[in-house]
């Protein structure tokens, strides 16, 4: 199994909702990471897990938390969002921590807030 | 964070060869990917260099300069499915991995 799985593929969310991102790997990779993409713009770093425990924070708002139950999930909890936190969330995977590896990455949930 | 810089759009033809070019910060360089990215899709690796040199991958080939600063990613024989976004990317140090804009490259008939 190489996939990332990302669920739901798409979210329309008001801005008052509570709503949660879900990723899932079983490649036994140890480092997991939220990326966001805005239309025509590269991927943003948002959050990185090394060995489950949160390694790397990009200053993201609190209203974005994630979580990491197990070395195979990854989960982005929501609260309180913007309209223009509407994008496209992608989850990705590394066998290991270094900056050089490759990233496995997901096929995103394109998230839209009203 | 580290400048990564490369066209932000380009245009071929079905059959033909293109270059895209990328280039980076030199200091603290630990190696480049070239991703690909579908609309609405996720990012798919394609290569990735640390040394010197061309590496290629059937229609698919990258090329990496260190001295220089400066890598390509060269597409043979364009096929329609080749138009999407080219992903730059690399990582400096122990910082994370840093992407560049992408180059929306559109394949016409």
């Amino acid at each position: 199994d190489t996939e990332v799985t990302q669920t739901p593929k798409h979210l329309v969310m008001g801005m008052t909702n509570k709503k949660s991102l879900k990723c899932e790997q079983h490649m036994g990779h140890r480092a997991m990471y939220w990326y966001k993409q805005k239309a025509k713009k590269p991927p943003e770093l948002m959050f990185v897990y090394s060995y489950e425990k949160l390694s790397i924070n990009e200053s993201v708002p609190s209203r974005f938390s994630p979580e990491c139950p197990n070395s195979s999930l990854l989960n982005l909890h929501l609260h309180a969002l913007q309209p223009e936190d509407s994008a496209l969330y992608l989850c990705a995977s590394s066998q290991g921590v270094m900056a050089n590896e490759k990233l496995f990455f997901g096929s995103g949930t394109q998230l839209s807030v009203l | 964070g580290q400048n990564i810089d490369q066209p932000t759009e380009m245009t071929a033809t079905e059959g033909a060869i293109v270059q895209i070019n990328c280039t980076y910060q030199t200091s603290g360089f630990n190696g480049l990917f070239w991703y690909q990215q579908h609309a609405g899709e996720a990012p798919t690796f394609l290569s990735y260099n640390v040394l010197d040199g061309l590496e290629e991958k059937g229609r698919f080939s990258s090329f990496l300069s260190r001295s220089k600063g400066y890598s390509y990613l060269l597409l043979k024989e364009l096929q329609m499915k080749d138009s999407a976004s080219y992903l730059c990317a690399s990582s400096f140090g122990n910082e994370k991995l840093t992407f560049g804009t992408g180059t929306r490259l559109t394949i016409i008939p």
